[in-house]
């Protein structure tokens, strides 16, 4: 059972690098979201997408594009990297937004020098 | 906007302890609520959920949480935490018919001694 997969797992940054973060979920899900998570701030929404064809911004959607390519991916790319993007990064993928449950990916730890 | 308050940043037990973990919306309407555990290096997985019905909810791991409509509140507890439930825990909720997704609050890191 993959569930929800993201690529890469780790990576280093240079400042002004871009990158995209890949997530797949193999659960025939509606929603698909990207989170930041970092020390003392939980777990941040960056961008979600409801359902195929459509993306919205979450609380801090600065400095980040996504792309809903498909039912099954979501991606996130930076397009300018900053040191204030080092985090680690969760995919999630829900049957619905309103549903509530959320199945995450094991994350991606992104480094920004 | 909902808020979700975790008042513990840090808790620190020992093994066979009780435990009790707060949680606490802003929102006076229909809720739905959710506690997620993050083990070290992992991602985060459901604990447990509330929709409707009975308002003690159990989980896996023997995690149970209460939800108290009058108090806002939705307390994860279990009678003897292990070493193995050393995580950190998320309490979420969404609100009304869940348009607005789902809110996080800022988790509760749980160190148990042995």
């Amino acid at each position: 059972n993959a569930g929800v997969t993201q690529t890469p797992k780790f990576q280093v940054l240079k400042t002004g690098q871009s990158m995209t973060l890949q997530c797949a979920q193999d659960m025939n899900h509606n929603s698909m979201y990207w989170y930041r998570q970092d020390p003392g701030m939980g777990l941040r929404l960056i961008y979600y997408s409801a359902s195929e064809g459509t993306t919205d911004k979450g609380e801090v959607p600065n400095g980040y594009n996504v792309s809903r390519l498909n039912k099954r991916e979501f991606s996130l790319r930076l397009e300018s990297a900053a040191p204030s993007q080092t985090s680690v990064y969760f995919c999630a993928s829900s049957q619905t937004r309103s549903a509530g449950e959320l199945f995450f990916g094991e994350g991606s730890r992104l480094t920004v020098l | 906007a909902q808020s979700v308050s975790q008042h513990n940043h840090h808790v620190i037990l020992s093994e066979a302890a009780s435990l009790e973990l707060g949680c606490n919306y802003s929102y006076g309407g229909t809720v739905n609520l959710f506690w997620y555990v993050q083990y070290p290096g992992q991602h985060l997985q459901l604990l447990l959920k509330y929709f409707s019905g009975d308002p003690l909810v159990k989980g896996i791991k023997g995690f149970e949480a209460e939800f108290i409509k009058s108090k806002f509140s939705f307390n994860l507890r279990k009678p003897s935490v292990q070493w193995s439930d050393t995580a950190e825990y998320f309490c979420a909720v969404t609100i009304g018919g869940g348009a607005d997704g789902l809110t996080f609050g800022k988790g509760t890191h749980l160190i148990i001694q042995p």
